[in-house]
């Protein structure tokens, strides 16, 4: 079974900080996917990476794939307040659908 | 363009008892998917429907079930509830099935007493 692991499961850091989670899976995927979630709320999706070496910046938030390694990072630049929230990422097979497997998550709070 | 609608957003319901669930996707979106979150199991797939098939199905026992309809909405059923089925539960609407991206409802907090 596919397994994806996240680390830090928790993370506290100051306002301005820089800090990376990384996101580690068992088996071959194409695609990575990174999401958030505030307390009580959905999913809101961030980032798809479809290809190795594909990497997408939104605003503080950067996130890469390397399919060769099986890693996938969310790089937080200069953190603030409002990107505290529990991140997580996931990817999904060829040919199985829109069957996502889920990390464990990260729960980020930023302390101003 | 609106999105993905889960109703109710919250449920309790009794032992033994059996719930149903729904999500309308977006407009557009032919395929389901439904999620389990539990503090101590995270995000577990349950199954995905397209075009009022089911097209995967993850490990949960066969007191969950669900359908799709011709206008792409889905619903989602548990039957016999347990204690263990309190839960949140996530809809993922695609526009289509296999490595599309998903966007997710504001989901169903289930709790069984």
């Amino acid at each position: 079974e596919l397994k994806v692991e996240q680390n830090p499961l928790f993370l506290s850091m100051q306002e301005g900080k820089n800090y990376t989670i990384y996101c580690n899976y068992s088996t071959t995927s194409d695609r990575l996917y990174w999401y958030r979630q505030d307390p009580g709320k959905s999913l809101e999706s961030l980032f798809v990476l479809l290809s190795n070496g594909a990497v997408k910046q939104e605003g503080r938030l950067m996130a890469s794939l390397d399919t060769k390694a099986r890693l996938s990072t969310l790089h937080i630049t200069a953190a603030v307040h409002d990107l505290s929230a529990t991140y997580f990422c996931a990817v999904d097979r060829r040919n199985t659908g829109n069957q996502f497997y889920f990390g464990t998550g990260t729960s980020l709070t930023v302390i101003p | 363009k609106a999105g993905v609608t889960q109703t109710p957003r919250y449920l309790i319901k009794t032992r033994g008892q059996q719930v149903t669930l729904s999500c309308s996707p977006i407009s557009g979106h032919r395929s389901v998917s439904w999620y389990q979150q539990t503090p101590g199991q995270g995000l577990q797939f349950l199954f995905e429907y397209f075009s009022e098939t089911q097209r995967n199905k993850g490990n949960f026992p066969g007191r969950f079930s669900g359908r799709q309809f011709s206008n792409s909405r889905s619903e989602m059923n548990v039957s016999t509830l347990e204690l263990g089925d309190s839960a949140l539960y996530l809809c993922a609407s695609s526009l289509w099935t296999g490595n599309t991206e998903a966007f997710f409802g504001q989901g169903t907090r289930l709790t069984v007493v």
